[in-house]
């Protein structure tokens, strides 16, 4: 456990539906992120945000919608989703700055149907 | 980019040999770090090593960085089947904001008793 939760762990849904994933943490850090794993890829950061502001987006389509209500939860909305979007999206924290290490969900399998 | 790059893609072993793994990354770094992630899990920090360091060890991993050859070796020593997982390596450049790491694709570890 590494304090850092993540909800659903399994999401089945379909390309019309709307959904959300959340994320939690209560280690005290300033920075959360969100991660998409996809089979034979490298991790990709999708957003960033540090003390609850985005700081980075990168270049994701608008399907997929941040939001940081504060420091402790981060949620990712989730709209007329492609079949391409099937992944494991993982949340992560960090206090910021360098020399840190990131604390990783278990992540929220997502399979778009 | 700066995604390291782990090689080997794959590799199996038998319980008490010795795993190494390499990264290889692109521009100057601040800090590497090493990752394991269990089948469809989150990742887990194992270490971190810094630019001025050259080497470090943590239980049965030791870790080296050459920043001349812009490379990082992590060894797990006398494995056992537990270690099976795959290793990200993750770059945290001078340049960025010190928030959001880079990994590589991985290296899959398979460790048969």
């Amino acid at each position: 456990e590494t304090g850092v939760t993540q909800t659903p762990r399994h999401l089945v849904m379909g390309m019309t539906n709307k959904k959300s994933l959340k994320c939690e943490q209560h280690l005290g850090h300033n920075a959360m992120y969100w991660y998409k794993q996809s089979a034979k890829k490298p991790l990709e950061l999708m957003f960033v945000y540090s003390l609850e502001e985005r700081v980075e987006n990168n270049s994701v389509p608008s399907r997929f919608s941040p939001e940081c209500p504060n420091s402790s939860h981060l949620f990712l909305h989730l709209h007329t989703l492609q079949p391409e979007d099937s992944a494991l999206y993982l949340c992560a924290s960090s206090q910021g700055g360098q020399n840190t290490e990131a604390f990783f969900g278990q992540g929220t399998r997502l399979t778009v149907v | 980019s700066q995604q390291g790059e782990e090689d080997p893609q794959a590799l199996s072993i038998q319980e008490g040999e010795n795993a190494t793994m390499n990264c290889s990354y692109k521009t100057s770094i601040n800090n590497l770090q090493w990752y394991r992630q269990n089948s469809g899990r989150g990742l887990v920090h194992l270490i971190l090593i810094r630019s001025n360091e050259r080497e470090k060890h943590s239980g049965r991993l030791r870790v080296t960085l050459d920043t001349s050859k812009k490379s990082s070796s992590l060894l797990i020593t006398a494995s056992r089947a537990a270690d099976t997982a795959s290793y990200f390596c993750a770059t945290d450049p001078p340049s960025n904001s010190g928030y959001a790491l880079n990994f590589g694709k991985g290296t899959s570890l398979l460790v048969t008793p």
